[in-house]
């Protein structure tokens, strides 16, 4: 069975930083591209970033370029969204999704139960 | 960016009814697109991919169709657990856009 398993949520102030992880299994994660997806509180959904399967190639949103970065570690089947410069726009449940293929596509068939990110003094 | 627009926002439905969802995209998407379910604090779920693969467990009373963009999902016989949120996506090109959601609600 696929799962994934987000953490490193949390409250953090404006200006501050913060990593989530995300711990994959029942897949071979070294065979698929995946992102993080987000919810901000009674909306909808808004792709963050994604990386290959490779992990060579990273995309991200115009809104979050430059302040996160998505990185895996195909030896710990995790993947990693590290979070700069957060600003009280960034406040969201965060979800790690898999993709269908290797290479980064936007399809998602796989989707994490969400970390919740707070920015606030 | 695609911009993927979804109507109704809402609708009310009993169990039993046929609800259609129409999503449009700002361009032509050409098959590009995809359907997920939402229910409240949980995570989304791929209903169906392609325009009109029904992803591995998803109930055959789901369904999809359209192409360029114009797309709709469709749920033949609603079941008390269908009710939801409803969000379209296009992976035609980066980055990838949602609707912005329909909800289904017990009438």
């Amino acid at each position: 069975e696929v799962q994934l398993l987000e953490s490193g949520g949390g409250l953090v102030q404006p200006g501050g930083s913060l990593r989530l992880s995300c711990a994959a299994s029942g897949f071979t994660f070294s065979r698929h591209a995946m992102s993080w997806v987000r919810q901000a509180p009674g909306k909808g959904l808004e792709w963050v970033s994604a990386i290959s399967g490779s992990g060579s190639s990273t995309y991200y949103a115009d809104s979050v370029k430059g302040r996160f970065t998505i990185s895996r570690d195909d030896s710990k089947n995790t993947l990693s969204l590290q979070l700069d410069s957060l600003r009280a726009e960034d406040t969201a449940v965060y979800y790690c999704a898999k993709e269908f293929s290797l290479g980064v596509s936007g399809d998602f068939d796989c989707w994490g139960q969400g970390a919740p990110v707070t920015v606030s003094s | 960016d695609i911009q993927m627009t979804q109507s109704p926002s809402s609708l009310s439905a009993s169990v039993g009814d046929r609800i259609t969802i129409t999503c449009r995209a700002s361009q032509s998407i050409t098959a590009y697109l995809n359907w997920y379910q939402q229910k409240p604090g949980k995570a989304p779920k791929l209903l169906i991919y392609g325009v009109s693969s029904l992803q591995s467990g998803v109930p055959p009373r789901f369904s999809g169709s359209g192409s360029g963009t114009d797309f709709t999902l469709t749920v033949s016989s609603l079941q008390p657990e269908d009710f939801a949120t409803y969000y379209c996506q296009q992976s035609y090109s980066s980055p990838p856009t949602f609707g912005q959601g329909t909800r289904v609600e017990i009438k």
